[in-house]
Parts: C-alpha cells; sequence; structure tokens
C-alpha cells in the first residue's frame, strides 16, 4: 500500500537554529498538508499546498514557516528560528481530491 | 465556532470485551466525519469515513455511526484485542476546503488488558 515518508523521524536542534523537514507524498496525490500534534493536544492543520503554492494555512503557520515542492516528489517545512514551543510531532499528509487523506508516521521535533 | 468533542478522554477495557466511543461536533458547514487510530508516535491510519448521507459505516471489527441531525458519532470496537490500544480520534471536514477542512477532537486513549 503507497505510503506518506517523512524523514527524519525525530530531529533535535537548538533554539533560533533552521530546521527542514522532509516528505514524500504518494506519488499521484495532488494535495500536500502539514500538521503538527504538540505533546498531550490535538492535531492543528499548518497548511495545505496544491498546484506549487500554499492554498490554505493556519494562524499558526506564520513568517517562521515555509514550505516547497523543491522537485516533484519532495515536500519539506522550513521552520526558520525555532523556539521551544515548536517542539511538537509534525505529520505530512497528501490526498488526491481533498478527500482521502494519507499521514506519515511523523517527524518528532526537540528544540532544546 | 468549530469544535470537536469525544467522550470519554480515556477507557480501559478487558481484552474480548466491546467498547463504544462518541464524538460531539459543532462544524458548519460539514462534509464529512472521519475516526482514525493513532498509535503512540505514529500518524492517524483513517479508520472510516461517512458522508451527510451515511447513518453507518463498517471496517472490520469497527462500526461507526453518524447522526447529522444531532451531530454526533459513535465507534463501536467489538472484541477487543491488545492491538487495538491506541487513540481513536474524530475528525470533521469542512465543506469544499482542503487543509483546514480537517477539524480533530482530543482523542479517546483506549487501554485494552488481558
Amino acid at each position: 500500500e503507497p505510503e506518506v515518508t517523512q524523514t527524519p523521524s525525530h530531529q533535535v536542534t537548538q533554539m533560533g537554529q533552521e530546521v527542514i523537514l522532509r516528505c514524500v507524498p504518494i506519488s499521484n496525490h495532488l494535495y500536500f498538508y502539514w500538521y503538527r500534534q504538540i505533546l498531550g493536544q490535538k492535531v492543528e492543520f499548518l497548511v495545505s499546498f496544491y498546484n506549487n503554492e500554499i492554498s490554505e494555512k493556519s494562524e499558526i503557520f506564520d513568517d517562521q514557516f515555509s514550505v516547497e515542492r523543491p522537485d516533484g516528489s519532495n515536500f519539506t517545512l522550513k521552520i526558520r528560528s525555532t523556539k521551544l514551543e515548536d517542539s511538537a510531532m509534525y505529520f505530512c499528509a497528501s490526498s488526491v481530491e481533498g478527500y482521502g487523506y494519507t499521514f506519515g508516521s511523523g517527524t518528532r521535533l526537540t528544540v532544546v | 465556532k468549530n469544535q470537536v468533542e469525544q467522550s470519554p478522554q480515556s477507557l480501559i477495557i478487558l481484552e474480548g470485551k466491546n467498547c463504544t466511543l462518541q464524538c460531539n461536533y459543532t462544524v458548519s458547514p460539514f462534509s464529512n466525519l472521519r475516526w482514525y487510530k493513532q498509535d503512540t508516535g505514529r500518524g492517524p491510519v483513517s479508520l472510516t469515513i461517512m458522508t451527510f448521507s451515511e447513518n453507518t459505516k463498517s471496517n472490520g471489527r469497527y462500526t461507526a455511526t453518524l447522526d447529522a441531525d444531532t451531530k454526533q458519532s459513535s465507534l463501536h470496537i467489538t472484541a477487543s484485542q491488545l492491538s487495538d490500544s491506541a487513540s481513536y480520534i474524530c475528525v470533521v471536514a469542512n465543506r469544499h476546503q482542503a487543509g483546514t477542512a480537517l477539524i480533530f477532537g482530543k482523542g479517546t486513549t483506549l487501554s485494552v488488558s488481558s
């Protein structure tokens, strides 16, 4: 069964450093998303991406965040200057038509 | 405000027993309701997706119901197994949107013991 692949599975970074989280969506999917889940809290939407541009973003997705699809297969989330409160599980998801999502296993980001 | 509330927050049952998890939502306009299973440290995995016109949907030992009038859903797990131990998340989608459409509940943590 096709999977959404995320790397790394765990990333530790110092506060103020830049991090890039990587995702390989399912190959025929057209919609791509990033969600995050702070420990013990609900999953929250960050951003959706379609046709090489951001289609929607939440208030969490401020200027510190950016997304890119650099080569037609990878989908990345960059956090420019990490803060302690950015520590969370970050999930990438993709879908064909915006309906049937497939989530990746997540990247656990720890900011120290 | 669009919200999804789940109960109970946590549940412990013996292997082989049945259980029912509840979900109430105030999401409008409604598109569909999903139940996901999330193992610790893993991404959510879809169990069922129901649209407005569907009252019930099954996936093996999982049966979801939807009452769009009262805005309530339930997930019934039959003959529980140890591997059912996970968080079960109710997610409601807005109509005609992608990404922001998915509004997550906090989940019910189910522990199945032998």
